[in-house]
């Protein structure tokens, strides 16, 4: 069965520098997403993308994040300056343009901020 | 607001007995509702979803999950549990009907099955 894969699985970085995070959603998938889960709560949304442009954004994604489609199959997320709140997991999902279709997500980043 | 609550952090269950975890929700309008299951280490599952339509929805593993409009709650069941079952469990809604918008997560609930 079609995977969304992410790497790396685990991302230690010091503060104020800059990191990207790298996704492959599935390969027939238009619909792409960021979700963010600080450890000990709740799994939150950050943004989706689709058609090469930002669809929704949530709160959290400000100007220091970006995503971007560099080619045909890989989805970035890019974290300017982090911060140690930054630390997090990171998920990426995708899903199909059928309306009804679930989101599937990949394993995740674990984002270690020092 | 829009929010899922699963007001039990942890569920406790016997191999081979039913198992019930509870997921309200608050949204406007007609949601879409699904349920993810996390192993240790690894990303979000897709176990089912309810649209529109009967609502009694089954999905993988023989899980199914009750849409009750008027308790506004999304709970998930399954009537054996397997030891394997034990994970940690995430009810989620898409508030604005279609399943591309942005995911609101409860907090997880953690099912443990002892053998």
């Amino acid at each position: 069965e079609p995977e969304v894969t992410q790497t790396p699985s685990h991302q230690v970085t010091q503060m104020g520098q800059e990191v990207i995070l790298r996704c492959v959603p599935i390969s027939n998938h238009l619909y792409f997403y960021w979700y963010r889960q600080i450890l000990g709560q709740k799994v939150e949304f950050l943004v989706s993308f689709y058609n090469n442009e930002i669809s929704e954004k949530s709160e959290i994604f400000d100007d220091q994040f970006s995503v971007e489609r560099p080619d045909g199959s890989n989805f970035t997320l890019k974290i300017r300056s982090t911060k140690l709140e930054d630390s997090a997991m990171y998920f990426c999902a995708s899903s199909d343009i059928r309306v009804n279709q679930p989101q599937h997500f990949g394993d995740g980043t674990r984002l270690s901020i020092l | 607001a829009q929010s899922v609550a699963q007001p039990e952090d942890q569920v406790n269950v016997a191999e081979g007995n039913p198992l019930t975890v509870k997921c309200t929700y608050s949204v406007s309008g007609n949601p879409y509702l699904f349920w993810y299951v996390q192993y240790p280490n690894r990303g979000l599952q897709f176990l089912l979803k309810y649209i529109t339509g009967d609502n009694l929805v089954k999905g993988s593993y023989g899980f199914e999950a009750e849409f009750n409009k008027s308790q506004t709650s999304f709970h998930l069941k399954k009537p054996s549990a397997l030891v394997s079952d034990s994970a940690l469990y995430f009810c989620a809604v898409s508030p604005y009907g279609g399943s591309q918008g942005n995911l609101i997560f409860g907090k997880g609930t953690k099912l443990s099955v002892k053998p």
